[in-house]
């Protein structure tokens, strides 16, 4: 069965670093999307992405994020200067489109990020 | 705006034990309503889901029925396992986003 996968599945760094985490959606889905669950918390929404532009962020999504799809694989989201409060675990997420009104949201095994 | 309420955990049972975990949700409309569940050191997995009023979902001997009179969507199990200790989070799609509840940790106990 097709899967969204995700790298690393750690990263550590030191506050003020960038970092981009990395997603590669199942391969004829349409939309993508971020989710980041704070240790203990309920995970967030953070944005949306189809045809290679933002659909919708929260107000977590600041100007220290961005999304991208460099190609036709990969979806990123890049951290420009991390916070400590931006530890988290980081979920992409895909969809399917185009089939009448397909709703599930496959999920990947996120990325741990730690910022000292 | 929406949101989805559940029950507080972590929720504590013997193996073979009856399950429920409670789930109630706010929204405009009728959005579609799931039940995904994240083992230990693993990401989300969706359980099961359904799509309008009276659908009732199942996987894995799991079950929820999309209750719109009391708005609940709660799970449901006969005989639960040691394999099914994880977060269960209830959620909704709202707009193509799914809006989560805070999980409710499962600990089965042999």
């Amino acid at each position: 069965e097709p899967e969204v996968t995700q790298t690393p599945s750690h990263q550590v760094t030191q506050m003020g670093q960038e970092v981009i985490l990395r997603c590669v959606p199942i391969s004829n889905h349409l939309y993508f999307y971020w989710y980041r669950q704070i240790l203990g918390q309920k995970v967030e929404f953070l944005v949306s992405f189809y045809n290679n532009e933002i659909s919708e962020k929260s107000e977590i999504f600041d100007d220290q994020f961005s999304v991208e799809r460099p190609d036709g694989s990969n979806f990123t989201l890049k951290i420009r200067s991390t916070k400590l409060e931006d530890s988290a675990m980081y979920f992409c997420a895909s969809i399917e489109m185009g089939k009448g009104r397909v709703e599930t949201q496959y999920f990947g095994p996120g990325t741990r990020l730690l910022v000292l | 705006g929406d949101s989805v309420t559940q029950m507080e955990g972590p929720v504590t049972l013997s193996e073979e034990a009856f399950l429920t975990i409670n789930c109630t949700y706010t929204a405009t409309g009728y959005p579609s309503l799931f039940w995904y569940v994240q083992y230990p050191g693993e990401g989300l997995q969706l359980l099961l889901k359904a799509t309008k009023a009276d659908d009732k979902g199942s996987n894995k001997g799991f079950e929820a029925t999309y209750r719109k009179e009391t708005t609940s969507f709660h799970l449901e199990k006969g005989s639960v396992q040691v394999s099914d200790s994880a977060v269960y989070f209830c959620a909704l799609n709202r707009d193509d986003k799914i809006i989560f509840g805070k999980g409710t940790r499962l600990h089965i106990l042999p």
